[in-house]
């Protein structure tokens, strides 16, 4: 099986970089992803990584490292319109597994 | 491109009756997800489709979810007998291809469950 943890909740200021962490456990993956969820709304696809290291796109970074168990994702210069719900998830042969998420609570 | 149609948008029935759930994937997608995200919770994989067959669908409660993809393309969620802890959003998501492994799913905005 797969365990998938984030923190609940995060606050930060507008402008300032945030970091959310992803912890996993698992017996095997194909690649790691990054979603946001606006309140209401269905999520959209950030980024993914299949490679340790970082893969930028823009305000939004993700970090893996399969060695560690760990991913993050860095957003940078943020904005009032970030705050949502971040998902982390694994993609195995079958399927897209979701962590519970971690709600981002950007503040003036 | 259009994107994943669901339809209702919402719903709300009673505890033990029945309701379905509508999902139209992005053409030529082959693989189809059906989700349920409880309140404050990560969306939870029901059950997977590559084209009309079934994937997984280890965590599809059998004894009144069910769910099909006759023509391999649109497809329905069913629960019956629904019951309170059913009330959640069911989100229906397609991907082009399972084998690779940067194939993104899309999501569609989902239909809010709600028993009372």
């Amino acid at each position: 099986g797969q365990n998938i943890d984030q923190p609940t909740e995060m606050t930060a200021t507008e402008g300032a970089i945030v970091q959310i962490n992803c912890t996993y456990q698992t017996s095997g993956f194909n690649g790691l992803f990054w979603y946001q969820q606006h309140a209401g709304e269905a999520p959209t696809f950030l980024s993914y990584n299949v490679l340790d290291g970082l893969e930028e796109k823009g305000r939004f970074s993700s970090f893996l490292s399969r060695s560690k168990g760990y991913s993050y994702l860095l957003l940078k210069e943020l904005q009032m319109k970030d705050s949502a719900s971040y998902l982390c998830a694994l993609r195995s042969r079958r399927a897209l597994t979701f962590g519970s998420g971690t709600r981002l609570q950007v503040q003036p | 491109e259009a994107g994943v149609a669901q339809s209702p948008r919402y719903k709300i029935i009673e505890k033990r009756q029945s309701v379905a759930f509508w999902c139209n994937p992005i053409s030529g997608h082959a693989t189809l997800y059906w989700y349920q995200q409880i309140l404050g919770q990560g969306p939870k994989l029901l059950i997977q489709f590559q084209n009309n067959g079934v994937v997984d669908d280890s965590q599809l409660p059998k004894d009144r979810f069910s769910a099909e993809r006759l023509k391999g393309v649109d497809s329905t969620l069913k629960i019956q007998p629904a019951k309170l802890e059913d009330s959640a959003v069911y989100l229906c998501a397609s991907s082009s291809l399972t084998g690779k492994v940067n194939t993104e799913a899309f999501f569609g905005q989902g239909t809010r469950l709600t028993v009372v």
